[in-house]
This record gives C-alpha cells, structure tokens and sequence, in this order.
C-alpha cells in the first residue's frame, strides 16, 4: 500500500518570503511518480509541479521547485518569492504504474500575508 | 487546455435518496477517477475507470457505485445517501495507461467539485 503523509496542516508566508512545504511517502514500486496540487479557495485543482522517481534532477516550475529525496522519500515544495495568488490547499500526491491512480496526503494551507 | 465539468457545484439531499453526480471530459482521457475530499483526510479515492464500461473499486468503494457508458463521462451513484456521504466530491482525468513516451501523461485534470449535503 502506498502512504503520503503532510505533517504541516498549515503554513503562513510573508509576500514575497520563500516558504518549504513538506511530503513524506512510502511506496513499494520502484517506478513512480510525485506530484504537487493546489486547491485554492473554491477553485478548481490544478497542477503545480510533477517529478519521476527515475528522474535525480529536481523539477522546477518558475517560482516553484521540489527537492526529492528518494532515498529518504521526501518530496518538499519550494516556493520562491511567495504571491498572495499562492495562497491555497497544497496537496503532495504519489502515483504508480497501475491505472495511474493516485494517493493523496492530508492537505498543507498556506496562508500568504501581504 | 484539457476540462473537466461536473454536472452541480452544490446540491442538497435527504437520506435514503439516490444521487446522480456527473462527470464529463474533452480530451479523450482513458483513465477516469472519483474522489471525496475531507478535512484531515485528503482526497480518497472511491472508484476509477480505464476503459468504457470498465470499473475498479477505490479505497472508499462502500455505498457507491459508477458507470462509463461512453468515454467522456463517467457517473458517481450514492444509491441510499446517508449522512456520513456528505463531502466534496472530485471528479479527475488522465490519458495513463496509453503510454506513449510523452511526459506528463499520467497527469490528472480535475473538475471543479460538487459539494454534497445529506440531510
């Protein structure tokens, strides 16, 4: 069984302030995929950055970037130079290789504070 | 860009009703998915579907059922709602498992949720 855990429930960020938000998991597949989601206030999910297992360089999406510990099985987000739009539900997602169905951690709301 | 509609945004039911959530995609996705989202526990998933007709219990099968009759939609069924129902519901797509060597193919794209109230 594949696990994803959010051990930070809440974040705050001053605007324009770099803010980390951890992603533990635990999977026995050796081909996998992570991703980052955000959920902002009664919006639509959308993806923010995705990273292959097989992959060692860490994915960067403009202000956004992961640091991938696969030895670990860590998968944090970075967000640089923090927007008040950033502000949002983030959820740290794991994917496998069957149906590519997804398992999902508890949720991180960051808060950004003008 | 890919979309993913959902037929309400909100709806409000009574108990021992049958509920009828709708799900529709443009992009010819092979993979569907439907997931509830609550507090503290994240997205779970119910059910998905590979293929039309198709079908897979999720985690959290209990007290739903699907169908896919035809590739772009694919329908969550409460048949006896009950109070413990009451959720976000998420409808997801994705092209997985056609895998063609693209990156990005086993990406998911999400509706906007139904929020359902059970009375």
């Amino acid at each position: 069984a594949q696990t994803v855990t959010q051990s930070q429930p809440e974040m705050s960020v001053q605007e324009a302030e770099t803010v980390t938000l951890s992603c533990t998991y635990d999977t026995s597949e050796s081909d996998y995929y992570l991703f980052w989601y955000k959920q902002p206030p009664s919006r639509q999910m959308i993806l923010v950055i995705r990273q292959e297992a097989y992959k060692q360089q860490n994915a960067t999406e403009n202000r956004f970037s992961v640091n991938f510990q696969k030895a670990a099985k860590s998968f944090s987000l970075k967000i640089s130079d923090s927007q008040l739009g950033d502000a949002a539900m983030y959820f740290c997602a794991l994917g496998g290789t069957s149906y590519g169905k997804l398992t999902f951690g508890q949720g991180t709301i960051l808060t950004v504070h003008p | 860009d890919v979309k993913v509609t959902q037929s309400s945004r909100y709806l409000v039911k009574r108990t021992g009703e049958k509920v009828f959530l709708e799900c529709v995609q443009d992009m010819d996705h092979e993979n569907m998915f439907w997931y509830r989202q609550d507090p503290g526990l994240g997205l779970r998933l119910i059910y998905f579907s590979y293929d039309v007709k198709m079908k897979e219990k999720g985690d959290i099968p209990e007290g739903y059922s699907v169908s896919r009759e035809k590739k772009e939609r694919f329908s969550l069924i409460l048949e006896s709602a009950s109070t413990n129902q009451t959720s976000m519901y998420l409808c997801a797509s994705s092209l997985f498992p056609e895998v063609t060597g693209e990156s990005g193919e086993e990406t998911q794209y999400f509706g906007p949720g139904t929020r359902l109230l059970v009375l």
